[in-house]
């Protein structure tokens, strides 16, 4: 069965400090990739998605970007954090016959920059 | 315009209500549609597709119309664990999904 992990759970960062969060997927091949970023009482936001490797679309002009060295690998970064970059990232996976099935998310992770 | 629009609520409801949520969109061109549910501080997941005919599972049932651009979703005998925020979901050509910004339910004892 297919599984997606996200780490870490939590992460607090001070303002100017690297960001890197890590997502993979287990039991699939070339799945789509996404990343949100869910500020609170707010909904979902497409931050980037990518549809195979090196290949990376991006939804909001931001200080973060992404990668996709390998398959099952989604990578989300920045350089220097601001304030307004805390949030709950989610990575999240389809299978590129998407139609029926929908997303599947990884847990998140909850960002707090200080 | 927003993609999905959905009321945000909240909808307080007693236990053992009936509750519907709609969800509109403004893609006429949007390809499949779905439910999800997000527990406080987790991940949204799958809650149920909806067909064109619509579909039910136990107490939950969803409805599209195309004509009308809506989706709906309702519960029936509404239990305490129904307690979360519920997010539309429309997928559109070139696979893009947009996410209403969802409607939270509070069942209360």
């Amino acid at each position: 069965s297919q599984t997606i992990h996200q780490w870490p759970a939590t992460l607090v960062q001070p303002v100017g400090s690297p960001l890197s969060l890590e997502c993979t997927v287990e039991g699939t091949s070339n799945p789509n990739l996404y990343w949100y970023r869910q500020a609170a009482g707010r909904g979902l936001q497409l931050l980037f998605y990518s549809v195979g490797i090196g290949q990376i679309s991006s939804e909001v002009p931001q200080n973060l970007s992404a990668s996709r060295p390998q398959d099952r690998q989604f990578i989300l970064s920045s350089k220097k954090l601001l304030l307004s970059d805390s949030g709950f990232y989610l990575c999240a996976w389809s299978v590129p016959e998407v139609a029926i099935r929908g997303y599947t998310f990884g847990s998140g992770t909850r960002l707090t920059v200080v | 315009r927003k993609e999905v629009e959905q009321d945000p609520g909240p909808f307080n409801v007693p236990e053992g209500a009936t509750v519907a949520f709609n969800c509109t969109y403004s893609n006429s061109a949007s390809q499949s549609f779905f439910w999800y549910r997000q527990d406080c501080r987790k991940e949204p997941k799958l809650l149920m597709s909806v067909y064109s005919s619509g579909n039910e599972d136990g107490r939950f049932t969803a409805q599209l119309n195309r004509a009308s651009q809506y989706i709906s979703l309702l519960i029936r005998d509404s239990k305490l664990s129904d307690s979360a925020t519920y997010l539309c979901v429309v997928n559109q050509p070139g696979n893009q999904f947009y996410f209403g910004t969802g409607t939270s339910l509070t069942v209360i004892p």
